[in-house]
């Protein structure tokens, strides 16, 4: 399974644009990229995957460049409710067991 | 889709004693999936289901704890003879197996206390 890295923590101001970047050097050809976010006391809730390119949702927008050793989740124009853990995972395709690091702790601020 | 439910949500018990909880995955998904986190840790994979098939299981579940998915729908989690260190939160997620990019969905935990 590729091991990813990401900042443990980050800050930002209420209406900022939010990017965090995660490094997953050892991807295989099979593998998407998944991110999740965790409030306090609740379970991980899915915000977005992707496999090459750009994916954007509602919420958010996932860059991955052609290399796919790293990609970047792109929070537009946070407010506080965003404040949370998120967790960038490789997941090999068949929809296996997930492995979670540690995430990156988000904290917006008024 | 009303969600993947866990029952209790909270739990607390002597050590020593037994403990069961209960997940309700989203209707239809046939895989459902048990995690264990700890405070500021991200979840660790414990076992997983395909319907009522048990076909993997983590190191980390030792013989006293048990899974089971009798049915293929709702899943139970047992831990005989709680220590300390269970103490955590019990996740559950479930997704449907069939495609290659079903997420996981997970539930909201069930939140462990050993006395």
């Amino acid at each position: 399974l590729a091991k990813t890295t990401q900042p443990i923590s980050m800050d930002s101001y209420e209406g900022q644009e939010v990017n965090i970047t995660c490094s997953h050097n050892n991807i295989a050809t099979n593998d998407y990229i998944t991110w999740y976010q965790q409030f306090p006391s609740q379970g991980p809730r899915f915000i977005i995957q992707g496999y090459k390119t750009k994916v954007t949702n509602e919420v958010a927008s996932l860059f991955i460049p052609a290399d796919r050793k790293s990609s970047t989740l792109s929070l537009p124009r946070v407010s506080l409710s965003d404040t949370a853990v998120y967790y960038c995972l490789v997941v090999p395709s068949g929809n296996t067991p997930l492995v979670f690091g540690k995430g990156t702790r988000l904290s917006v601020i008024a | 889709d009303t969600g993947v439910s866990q029952d209790p949500r909270h739990k607390i018990t002597k050590r020593g004693q037994n403990v069961t909880f209960r997940c309700d995955p989203i209707s239809e998904h046939n895989r459902l999936y048990w995690y264990r986190q700890t405070l500021g840790q991200g979840p660790e994979f414990l076992t997983y289901f395909q319907n009522e098939a048990q076909l993997e299981k983590s190191r980390l579940l030792s013989d006293r704890f048990s899974a089971e998915r009798p049915k293929g729908s709702f899943s139970t989690l047992e831990i005989q003879r709680t220590e300390q260190g269970d103490s955590a939160m019990y996740l559950c997620a479930s997704s449907l197996g069939t495609g290659e990019d079903q997420p996981q969905h997970f539930g909201d935990g069930t939140r462990l206390s050993i006395l």
